[in-house]
């Protein structure tokens, strides 16, 4: 299958800082990328859906200005997360998807933590 | 989007027995999913079954599927250690593009 990566796999930083992750699409066009966020012993919560050259799609409940995502080619993706807290300190998941059938494939994840 | 049910959230078993999984859903969908995930680590697709099959197997997989049902199970033969994980239904609902995961169940498979 396709290969996803995500840079970095795993960030520590300090309250109030802005923190970016990377999601990568290295052998296709994702003409979508979804990202995701996993709490410890949760599930996937979809954040925000992002299509290349337009705004991102936040799901109810995500602030879109304290996670801003860039999609800006159809291989990258970024999520930064803005004014960190520890609340925020999760593991965060990118997906990218192509054309039709639009299957999804999943990066290796970022583990977020703020001190 | 509102995650659907997987039972049992944790499952303990031996190694060489059989493990099953269920996942419920709520709404119409294109097709289900089943991902592996090791502790802290990122997905692992094991299987896709669309809506208009009922069963599917792959090496020690079996997976079903009832959509009047809204529900899926996934079978682990023969158990390894290795299988150790959490395992995650996903659904592609009818509509959207993005998975919508349930709550997952935690396998541990002792040697």
């Amino acid at each position: 299958g396709a290969v996803v990566s995500q840079h970095p796999s795993w960030v520590i930083c300090k309250s109030g800082t802005s923190v970016k992750i990377e999601c990568r699409s290295l052998d296709f066009q994702a003409t979508t990328m979804f990202w995701y966020r996993q709490f410890p012993k949760q599930s996937l919560m979809l954040m925000a859906t992002s299509n290349e050259g337009s705004k991102a799609t936040y799901e109810q409940g995500v602030e879109k200005d304290k996670f801003l995502i860039n999609h800006a080619s159809l291989t990258l993706s970024t999520l930064t997360v803005t004014s960190a807290h520890p609340e925020d300190s999760s593991f965060y998941i990118c997906s990218a998807q192509g054309d039709y059938p639009y299957e999804q494939y999943f990066g290796p994840g970022t583990r977020l933590t703020v001190t | 989007s509102q995650q659907g049910e997987e039972d049992p959230q944790a499952l303990s078993i031996q190694e060489g027995e059989n493990a099953t999984m269920n996942c419920s859903y709520k709404t119409s969908i294109n097709n289900l999913q089943w991902y592996r995930q090791n502790s802290g680590r990122g997905l692992v697709h094991l299987i896709l079954i669309r809506s208009n099959e009922r069963e599917k197997h792959s090496g020690r997989l079996r997976v079903t599927l009832d959509t009047s049902k809204k529900s899926s199970s996934l079978l682990i033969t023969a158990s390894r250690a290795a299988d150790t994980a959490s395992y995650f239904c996903a659904t592609l609902d009818t509509g959207r593009r993005a998975l919508t995961f349930g709550s997952g169940t935690r396998l541990q498979v002792q040697p």
